[in-house]
């Protein structure tokens, strides 16, 4: 069936770096725009990243610009999100998610990968 | 100001409707502009409910039932999302989305309780 499956949370201290992966199965993956987005504890959603289809365009939120970089790897069908100079602020569930573009909204979505950025 | 605004939450009656607003800021234009709706239950991801510009340019989530609709009130520069026979299971967060330039923007999101 389709889904995106995201790992590489964990536990992290401040100004460190983690890589988040979302592997996609059950669907034409070199097709679909993935974003991030995150939701910190006890707060709303927040989109952090997306990147298009072919990889060509990349777009970050601004809170993240500079520390987080998305790529993908259409061969092996997984998403990645770098996210260095890690801090407090960052502590969040992390979702990945995909879309067809063309306007369309974000219509399948992962469990999330948690990450704590604590001292 | 933000770009998308929220009321913070809402109660509502099961049974009723319930009307969540999606006011973008001023300079933003709603009717040029696609608005997308999210609900978000604790322990779950969200699920992508609808996108809305028209009622010529729609579309619903898949699976999601006809109770969930969308439409805007241009006078106050809002999106609107409606839901219609209330059940407990409505009982959510829900978050309005629109694209701003390259980037994508949520709004603070709204608590709807069913009591």
């Amino acid at each position: 069936q389709v889904q995106l499956v995201e790992s590489g949370g964990g536990v992290v201290q401040p100004g460190r770096s983690l890589r988040l992966s979302c592997a996609a199965s059950g669907f034409s993956f070199s097709s679909y725009g993935i974003h991030w987005v995150r939701q910190a504890p006890g707060k709303g959603l927040e989109w952090v990243a997306i990147i298009w289809h072919d990889g060509r365009n990349k777009y970050y939120a601004d809170s993240v610009k500079d520390r987080f970089t998305i790529s993908r790897d259409n061969s092996k069908n997984e998403v990645y999100l770098q996210t260095n100079s890690l801090r407090a602020e960052d502590t969040a569930l992390y979702y990945c998610a995909r879309d067809k573009g063309q306007d369309a909204g974000m219509d399948v979505w992962g469990q999330g990968t948690t990450v704590i950025v604590s001292s | 100001q933000a770009i998308l605004t929220q009321p913070s939450s809402l109660s509502v009656s099961p049974g009723a409707s319930a009307s969540l607003t999606c006011t973008l800021r001023s300079g933003l234009n709603v009717g040029s502009s696609y608005i997308y709706w999210y609900q978000k239950k604790p322990g779950s991801p969200p699920q992508y409910l609808l996108r809305y510009k028209s009622d010529s340019d729609k579309e619903q989530g898949s699976g999601v039932p006809s109770r969930f609709s969308g439409s805007k009130d241009a006078s106050a520069n809002a999106g609107i999302l409606l839901i219609s026979g209330l059940q407990s299971e409505d009982e959510a967060d829900y978050y309005c989305v629109i694209w701003h330039s390259t980037a994508v923007v949520f709004g603070g999101g709204t608590k709807l309780t069913v009591l």
